[in-house]
């Protein structure tokens, strides 16, 4: 069963700060992970992709891979009240069907 | 661009009564999947489609039933409701096949079994 861990809890860190969150993969095989973002009840939004080692940048956000460990992280940086959400990591895990493995998500509060 | 659009977004119904959830994209996406969210589990996959005419089952199909006769459409079906289905159900569509290829979300329907 292709697992994916986000196992810290809700993250509150002050308007301004850097938020940084961690997701795990049991995997090997998964060759593309995700970054979601979803609002109290509204629906998962995309904010960003990640496929090869290193640093993906994208305004404020940075995505960091690293296979060897399989991790997946998630950098918010200048935090505002608008980043306060859960963000669900997902991993193509290799089905070859497009489907993703979500983990439970990270609640995160940006305090003004 | 309408995108991917759920309906309804709410519905009541009691148990035992078979209910039809719709779900409609534009994109001419090749994958759709319906999912189910809830509280401590997460999203969960229940059914899932990868053309018209081909589906398969994801994590928790047992209560549902999907059809896709067109590329756009792919309702899911509760044919005897129960209060454990009370969820929030969300629908996704995906390109074809690639390794980049993210899924994305409507709006969900929010399910309240009686």
């Amino acid at each position: 069963q292709k697992e994916v861990e986000q196992n810290s809890g809700p993250l509150s860190v002050p308007e301004g700060a850097i938020a940084s969150l961690n997701c795990t993969y049991s995997d090997r095989g998964s060759q593309s992970f995700f970054w979601y973002r979803q609002y109290s009840g509204k629906s998962p939004e995309l904010i960003m992709f990640i496929y090869s080692n290193g640093d993906k940048e994208d305004g404020r956000f940075t995505a960091q891979l690293n296979k060897a460990s399989q991790y997946v992280s998630l950098l918010i940086r200048d935090s505002q009240p608008s980043d306060s959400a859960t963000y669900l990591c997902a991993v193509n895990a290799g089905y070859g069907n497009n489907r993703l493995a979500f983990g439970k998500g990270n609640q995160v509060v940006v305090i003004p | 661009d309408a995108g991917i659009t759920q309906s309804p977004r709410y519905k009541i119904t009691e148990t035992g009564r078979q209910v039809t959830l719709m779900c409609h994209q534009t994109w001419s996406h090749s994958y759709m999947f319906w999912y189910r969210q809830d509280l401590g589990h997460g999203l969960r996959l229940i059914y899932y489609s990868a053309a018209a005419d081909i589906t398969d089952k994801g994590e928790v199909p047992d209560g549902y039933v999907v059809s896709r006769s067109k590329t756009e459409n792919f309702p899911l079906t509760l044919e005897s409701a129960t209060r454990s289905q009370t969820s929030v159900y969300f629908c996704a569509s995906s390109e074809g096949q690639g390794r980049n290829q993210p899924q994305h979300f409507g709006d969900g329907t929010r399910l309240s079994i009686l």
